[in-house]
Order: C-alpha cells, then sequence, then structure tokens
C-alpha cells in the first residue's frame, strides 16, 4: 500500500525557534492536508493545498507542495509552546480516503 | 470547520463487551469516517459509514467487529463488539463534504477506549 513518511519522526527546540519537516511518499498526490493534533484531542486541519508548487500560509505556518507531487513540506517560524503537539500529512490516495503519515512530534521548551 | 462532537469522550470496559460510540456533526456532510488511532500511532480508517446503506469497511475491519450506522447526514455511530484489550485506542469520528470543500475533512475529539 501507500506509505508516507514523515521526517524528523520528532524534534525539540527552544521556543522562538523556527521548525520545518516534511512528507514523502512514494506515490503522486493532487492534494496535500497539514493537520496538527494536540494531546487528547482529534486533528485540526491546518492548511489544505491543491497544486504542485503551490506555496500556502496559515500564520506563522507555511506548507508546500512539492512540485514532484510526492512530497510536502511544512514550516513554523518563530515557534511558541503551544506548538506542541504532533503533526500529520493526509493526502488523499486514489479512492479519495486519507493517508495518513506517520507523524512528527514536536516539543517546545519555554 | 465543521464542529463534531463524539460520546462518550472516554470509557472503560470489560473484555468481551461492547461499546457504542455517537458521533453528532453540526451540519449535514457528505461523507462520515471512523478511524483507529492506537496509543502513539498514526490514524487507521476503519470505514466509511453510508447514509441508508451499510458501511465500507478498510481491510482487515469487519462488520461483525465493528457495525456502524448512519441514520442521516449528520449522525453516525460505530460500536466495539466483543472487546479486547487490543481494543484500547482512541476512535475518532471525521467529515466531509457538505458545507464546506470536499477536499478538506474534519475529526472530532476522539473517544479514549481502555478496554481491560
Amino acid at each position: 500500500g501507500q506509505q508516507l513518511n514523515q521526517s524528523p519522526q520528532s524534534m525539540f527546540i527552544q521556543e522562538g525557534e523556527d521548525v520545518s519537516m516534511n512528507c514523502t511518499s512514494s506515490s503522486i498526490f493532487n492534494t496535500w492536508l497539514w493537520y496538527k493534533q494536540d494531546p487528547g484531542e482529534g486533528p485540526v486541519l491546518l492548511i489544505a493545498l491543491y497544486k504542485a508548487g503551490e506555496l500556502t500560509s496559515n500564520g506563522r505556518l507555511t506548507a508546500q507542495f512539492g512540485i514532484t507531487r510526492k512530497d510536502s513540506f511544512l514550516n513554523i517560524s518563530a515557534s511558541i509552546p503551544s506548538d506542541v503537539g504532533i503533526y500529520f500529512c493526509a493526502p488523499p490516495g486514489a479512492t479519495n480516503k486519507l493517508i495518513f503519515g506517520t507523524g512528527t512530534l514536536l516539543a517546545v521548551q519555554p | 470547520s465543521a464542529v463534531i462532537s463524539q460520546k462518550p469522550s472516554r470509557d472503560i470496559c470489560q473484555r468481551g463487551t461492547s461499546l457504542t460510540i455517537q458521533c453528532q456533526v453540526d451540519s449535514q456532510v457528505t461523507m462520515m469516517f471512523w478511524y483507529r488511532q492506537q496509543p502513539g500511532q498514526s490514524l487507521t480508517l476503519i470505514a466509511t459509514a453510508n447514509q441508508g446503506s451499510e458501511a465500507t469497511y478498510e481491510s482487515g475491519f469487519v462488520i461483525d467487529k465493528f457495525p456502524i450506522s448512519r441514520p442521516n447526514l449528520t449522525f453516525s455511530t460505530l460500536t466495539v463488539s466483543n472487546m479486547s484489550p487490543e481494543d484500547s485506542s482512541i476512535y475518532l469520528c471525521s467529515s466531509r463534504g457538505g458545507d464546506y470543500s470536499y477536499n478538506e475533512q474534519f475529526f472530532g475529539p476522539g473517544t479514549r477506549l481502555t478496554v481491560l
């Protein structure tokens, strides 16, 4: 089946630092969704990308749809403690069902 | 975004019993889904809840173990039957479509199930 690998698996950073994470696949996708899951909560949609090469921002978050359509990147600028959580990429597959990546755990030290 | 609520938010159950989880969306939606998230893992799709017909199950999940209902466009239930400790997970309801872009999918807060 399709596999989505997220990197890094976890990150431990200081408040104020910038964060970069990515999601790679062996398959091509037409849409990329990025979610954040806070502890004890369901995933919350952060950014949706619909076009190869597209760069989209949502506040301090910026995501890019890779030009090969096999990857996507999420950057967080000037991290704050509430950025803590697990970040998932989740593009819809061929059957239009979301395929979740392995997740990146982010910890922010105040 | 769609607002999705789930009941119960958590439960502790005995082996061999069943639990029904309810999911309510604040607007009519096209599609509803049920996911499982085992401790420390990513989300795995259990099934698509179809309004007025039988749910569509993913590989590894069967109707006898996870019966699903969807009587209308805003509500669905998932039952975890004959539970064992391996069923301890977070169960998440999700929706897509309706008043929102079909490409955007929203999630409920989850039901944290512990089976003793």
